[in-house]
């Protein structure tokens, strides 16, 4: 199915566990981001990457770690889960730095 | 890194009113302004892009404005309807990174 897919679209994990969520897109977009929303915030980014094996942090990169192998892949891992980290994690991508994101359907972790 | 604000933080508004609210970012350093919609339990949705000050855009019955030299935009929803009950958020663009208002929640009231 063409589109941005994320996975699983729902985790309960304990803490110090090792987490990743998956974001797959299959319309080649070079640029792909990870956000968190939680309560009483916007959306806050994580990292995002320009292209495949060009990623860069974003404002709250701490106990995140991301790779970009592929074009049409953008895992997040949470190496060492805390319960800080509870919260719903979106994907997104665009085709360019400067046009409008599309976002993936959501993945709500939490930790316990 | 821009400061982006959203007013109000939430709005309820008659169905068949029409409403208006807004975004505030600073004038320097800006690049483009987006306008998102988001619905419960959805993913937010783009609706806008701007980023010629005076830019005008329209959807439907919704439409935004931009000022970049004062820092702010306008969405304003003509003739609300129930479907227009989301959170719609606004994002700075600076240097190929958005930086999120926390948004406005609108609910309409039947």
């Amino acid at each position: 199915d063409a589109g941005i897919t994320q996975s699983p679209r729902y985790k309960i994990t304990e803490t110090g566990r090792q987490v990743t969520l998956m974001c797959h897109q299959t319309w080649s977009h070079s640029y792909m981001f990870w956000y968190r929303q939680d309560l009483g915030h916007g959306l806050r980014l994580i990292y995002y990457s320009a292209a495949a094996d060009i990623t860069d942090k974003g404002e709250v990169p701490d106990g995140y770690v991301v790779s970009r192998s592929k074009t049409e892949n953008f895992p997040l891992t949470l190496e060492s889960a805390t319960r800080s980290q509870t919260s719903v994690y979106f994907c997104a991508s665009s085709p360019t730095g400067a046009n409008v994101l599309t976002f993936g359907a959501g993945s709500r972790l939490t930790v316990l | 890194i821009l400061n982006v604000e959203q007013s109000p933080q939430s709005l309820h508004v008659q169905e068949g009113d029409s409403t208006n609210f807004t975004c505030s970012f600073p004038s320097s350093n800006f690049y483009a302004l987006h306008w998102y919609r988001w619905e419960t339990a959805k993913s937010p949705e783009a609706l806008f892009v701007m980023t010629l000050n005076g830019d005008e855009k329209k959807k439907g019955r919704i439409s935004a404005t931009l000022n970049t030299k004062e820092g702010y935009s306008y969405l304003y929803i003509k003739g609300s309807q129930p479907e227009d009950s989301a959170t719609y958020l606004c994002a700075g663009d600076s240097n190929y990174q958005l930086i999120w208002g926390a948004g406005t929640k609108l609910i309409i009231k039947p």
